[in-house]
């Protein structure tokens, strides 16, 4: 069984902090991993989709990486506007295309 | 280009009562998933639509329904709702082809139960 996890379940910065964000998977086969951004009461916000090991994407102050087994979110010098819960999901090879989601990374950016 | 939308955004329903929410999706997609989301369990899996067929489903029972009409617009049904019921549900539409296919979430209906 495809399996996510997500730590820490919660994360206080204060502003220019950078800290890292980890998520820890177990499928068969990756086909691909996904960060979400989703923000209180509203719908997940697509980041980034990584392929392979060894894949970065960047976007502002978010950087995603990935290796066999994880993928880590990088965020540097964060602002308040980064408070969110941050989403990782994998898609697996074989069977259904449909992901499997982690329950997330809550972050709170102090000014 | 416009993203998905789902509507109603709020509802208040009592026990016992059905409903129906409707979601649109990206222009061009052909699959349709819908999540259940509360602070309990996180983002669970209710089913997929993929060219008006259910092509996977989640562990919800029965009263969980939904359909895919051929422009790719998807409801979804909740028969005799349970408090329990009381969610987020968030809709996803993607291209469906599996092959570096990105969901693309609406902004959700918050269902309350009373």
């Amino acid at each position: 069984e495809d399996q996510v996890t997500q730590s820490p379940e919660a994360l206080r910065l204060q502003e220019g902090e950078s800290s890292s964000l980890n998520c820890s998977y177990t499928v068969s086969g990756l086909r691909g991993l996904f960060w979400y951004r989703q923000d209180p009461g509203k719908g997940p916000e697509f980041l980034f989709t990584l392929y392979s090991a060894g894949e970065e994407k960047e976007k502002e102050r978010l950087k995603a990486t990935l290796t066999k087994k994880e993928s880590f979110l990088h965020i540097t010098a964060p602002k308040p506007e980064d408070s969110a819960t941050y989403l990782c999901a994998v898609q697996a090879t074989g069977g259904s295309y449909i992901p499997t989601f982690g329950r997330g990374t809550s972050l709170i950016v102090h000014p | 280009k416009a993203g998905v939308t789902q509507t109603p955004r709020y509802l208040i329903k009592t026990r016992g009562q059905q409903v129906t929410l409707s979601c649109s999706p990206i222009s061009g997609h052909r699959s349709v998933s819908w999540y259940q989301q509360t602070p309990g369990q996180g983002l669970q899996f209710l089913f997929e639509y993929f060219s008006e067929t259910q092509r996977n489903k989640g562990n919800f029972p029965g009263r969980f329904s939904g359909r895919q009409f051929s422009n790719s617009r998807s409801e979804m049904n909740v028969s005799t709702l349970e408090l329990g019921d009381s969610a987020l549900y968030l809709c996803a539409s993607s291209g469906g082809t599996g092959v570096r296919d990105t969901q693309y979430f609406g902004p959700g209906t918050r269902l309350t139960v009373l």
